[in-house]
């Protein structure tokens, strides 16, 4: 059964270093997202993804946060000069194989750390 | 007003039973509701979708939407120890399909 898959599982960063979170969407899947979740607290949209623009975005998605499709494959999200409050579980998710979006999968998750 | 509300939980319930989660949204324009399971550590998981009003059944999970009263719903029955897990109610707006938000979610615990 097809999955979206996030790399790496765990990342380790030191405050004000920059960090790459990977993703492979589902193959045929046309929309893509990144969502948080700080411990104990619920998943937060980032912004979504379509056609190699953002489609929306949230208020925590500002200029220290950019997505981007290097590749038809893979779909990234650099955070830049990471804060302590960054710390969170990052998945990716992916949906909609045509006009109409349907529902998102979401992937096994990158937890974050930033010390 | 959140824009999607869940009440948190713990909601206990014996093996075998009926369990009842409930959402309730603030956004008229609300058009797609999902409902995703998610376990201590991992990430959310689909369980049902549905996007008309009315009863949407699949194996022992059933979603019902009432978009009157802004609410969704969803019934697990012949609860299992295994459906032990946080519920989280997501919906996708007309006027923003592409951002689905989520509640805070219920955590479910079927107890023996």
């Amino acid at each position: 059964e097809p999955e979206v898959t996030q790399t790496p599982s765990h990342q380790v960063t030191q405050m004000g270093q920059e960090v790459i979170l990977r993703c492979v969407p589902i193959s045929n899947h046309l929309y893509f997202y990144w969502y948080r979740q700080i411990l104990g607290q619920k998943v937060e949209f980032l912004v979504s993804f379509y056609n190699n623009e953002i489609s929306e975005k949230s208020e925590i998605f500002d200029d220290q946060f950019s997505v981007e499709r290097p590749d038809g494959s893979n779909f990234t999200l650099k955070i830049r000069s990471t804060k302590l409050e960054d710390s969170a579980m990052y998945f990716c998710a992916s949906s909609g194989t045509g006009y109409r979006n349907t529902e998102a999968f979401f992937g096994q998750g990158t937890r974050l750390t930033v010390v | 007003q959140k824009e999607v509300e869940q009440n948190s939980g713990p909601l206990s319930v014996p093996e075998g039973a009926i369990a009842s989660l409930n959402c309730t949204y603030s956004d008229r324009g609300s058009q797609s509701f999902f409902w995703y399971r998610q376990y201590s550590g991992k990430s959310p998981e689909l369980i049902m979708f549905i996007y008309s009003n009315g009863d949407k059944e699949d194996g022992r999970f059933t979603a019902q939407l009432n978009k009157a009263s802004q609410y969704v719903s969803l019934l697990i029955r012949d609860s299992q120890p295994s459906d032990s897990a946080t519920y989280l109610c997501a919906v996708t707006r007309y006027s923003s399909a592409s951002k689905i938000i989520f509640g805070s979610g219920t955590r479910l615990s079927i107890r023996p």
